[in-house]
């Protein structure tokens, strides 16, 4: 079966620090992927997408996602995080073969100023 | 502006009560969903429609129930058979079920009084 891991549930970075938020999927083939960012009380916005092509794909507030199959895994990243960026972000997978997505758990981003 | 529209923001339950919360969307798409999210738990998929007419049982369709009359519309019914249905719900949308970004909206939090 499918699913979507997102191995940390709470992070806390410094304003200005560098981030990187994990995302690992179960999946044969190549999925379709997608991170959400959602602010408290607020539904889901995305970031960014990969459907094929380039493995790095660079998506809006200046955040990036790199896909590497041999690891399932498709990693956020952002070089320097603002204090608005807090907020939980959300991996999920959709593709051809699939009749829904999957989501993960979600990680919290904390930001100390 | 193209969206998806969510009422009420916040509703209320009373013991053996039936509610709807409504989800309206003009982004013309085929597939609409419904979410229910718990603090911790992510997106837990209740019912996804992928066409006028037809809707599907997602992972937690008990207690719930939707139609899809219109293209446009997506209503979802909190029926007294949901024992525990505080949480907060998000209505999506996307062209194809599970192949194209999904996109939300704001959500309805709904309480039991």
């Amino acid at each position: 079966a499918q699913s979507v891991t997102q191995p940390d549930i709470h992070i806390t970075v410094s304003e200005g620090a560098s981030l990187e938020l994990r995302c690992n999927y179960s999946y044969g083939a190549t999925p379709y992927l997608f991170w959400y960012v959602q602010s408290p009380g607020q539904g889901l916005q995305l970031l960014l997408k990969y459907f094929s092509g380039d493995t790095l794909v660079q998506g809006i507030k200046g955040f990036e996602a790199e896909f590497k199959r041999s690891q399932s895994s498709f990693n956020l990243r952002k070089p320097s995080v603002h204090w608005s960026d807090a907020a939980e972000y959300f991996c999920a997978v959709g593709g051809f073969n699939f009749n829904k997505f999957y989501f993960g758990s979600g990680t919290k981003l904390n930001v100390k100023p | 502006d193209g969206g998806i529209t969510q009422s009420p923001k916040y509703l209320f339950r009373k013991e053996g009560q039936n509610v709807t919360l409504s989800c309206e969307q003009n982004l013309n798409h085929d597939a609409m969903y419904w979410y229910r999210q718990d603090p911790g738990q992510g997106l837990r998929l209740i019912y996804y429609s992928q066409i006028v007419n037809d809707f599907q049982k997602g992972d937690i369709a008990e207690g719930y129930s939707v139609s899809r009359e219109k293209k446009e519309s997506f209503p979802l019914t909190v029926t007294s058979a949901q024992k525990n249905p505080t949480a907060f719900y998000l209505c999506a949308s996307s062209i194809q079920v599970a192949k194209n970004i999904q996109y939300f909206g704001a959500g309805t939090r709904l309480s039991v009084l």
